[in-house]
């Protein structure tokens, strides 16, 4: 089972990104999955999940600005970013199912917001 | 929105102490927490799910146990390798949250 996560890097304020996490040992649809990202020295932060219907939930600060969807075709799911503020800066993680018994973090991906 | 608290933010402990965290949910979150153990510069790993249940390859001197609100993350005799920050994570209700985290150090 991995994850790798890709297309992060430096964006200005108010730019966007997409972030990639492709999957393989198992499906990205039979699964919850979910983006947790962590500042430079801080703590966790849960971002945002899709669940096996395809529903998506989000944090209160990327709401309305961050949209999670999944290719079932290619096993990987995105997570478009929009509107990206300085306080969005951090390690980006791509993660199966926090809470079940089947678990797999990806290796975490940079993004840098910054003029 | 749930509110996890954890403590302490920080410890100091010996190798072969018995260490103890604790997390208090804003509110009931049933048995729907994890924790996890993050070292400098690499991936978080769950120890513990569902509040009590072992992640498989984790040592047993791990144990988690607690419902309703609060939680606790048991280390019976602390190693070594060891020393690193937890995180409990509670995934009862959205927005997950997940605890402030407490950085376990060598005294």
């Amino acid at each position: 089972v991995q994850l790798v996560e890709s297309g992060g890097g430096l964006v200005q304020p108010g730019g966007s990104l997409r972030l990639s996490c492709t999957a393989s040992g198992f499906t990205v649809s039979g699964s919850y999955m979910n983006w947790v990202r962590q500042a430079p020295g801080k703590g966790l932060d849960w971002v945002s999940n899709i669940n096996t219907g395809g529903s998506p939930q989000y944090g209160d600060s990327v709401k309305g600005r961050f949209t999670i969807s999944r290719d079932n075709s290619k096993n990987t799911l995105y997570l478009q970013m929009d509107s990206l503020r300085a306080e969005d800066t951090a390690v980006y993680y791509c993660v199966r199912s926090l809470g079940g018994a089947e678990t797999n973090w990806g290796q975490g991906i940079l993004v840098t917001v910054s003029s | 929105d749930i509110q996890m608290t954890q403590s302490p933010s920080a410890m100091s402990a010996s190798v072969g102490d018995r260490v103890t965290i604790t997390c208090r949910a804003s509110q009931g979150i049933n048995n729907y927490l994890a924790w996890f153990q993050q070292k400098p510069g690499k991936v978080p790993k769950r120890l513990i799910y569902a509040a009590s249940s072992l992640q498989s390859g984790v040592p047993s001197r791990f144990s988690g146990s607690g419902s309703g609100t609060e939680f606790t993350l048991t280390i019976s005799s602390l190693q070594p390798e060891d020393f690193a920050t937890y995180y409990c994570l509670q995934h009862n209700s959205y927005p997950l949250t997940f605890g402030g985290g407490t950085k376990v150090e060598i005294k």
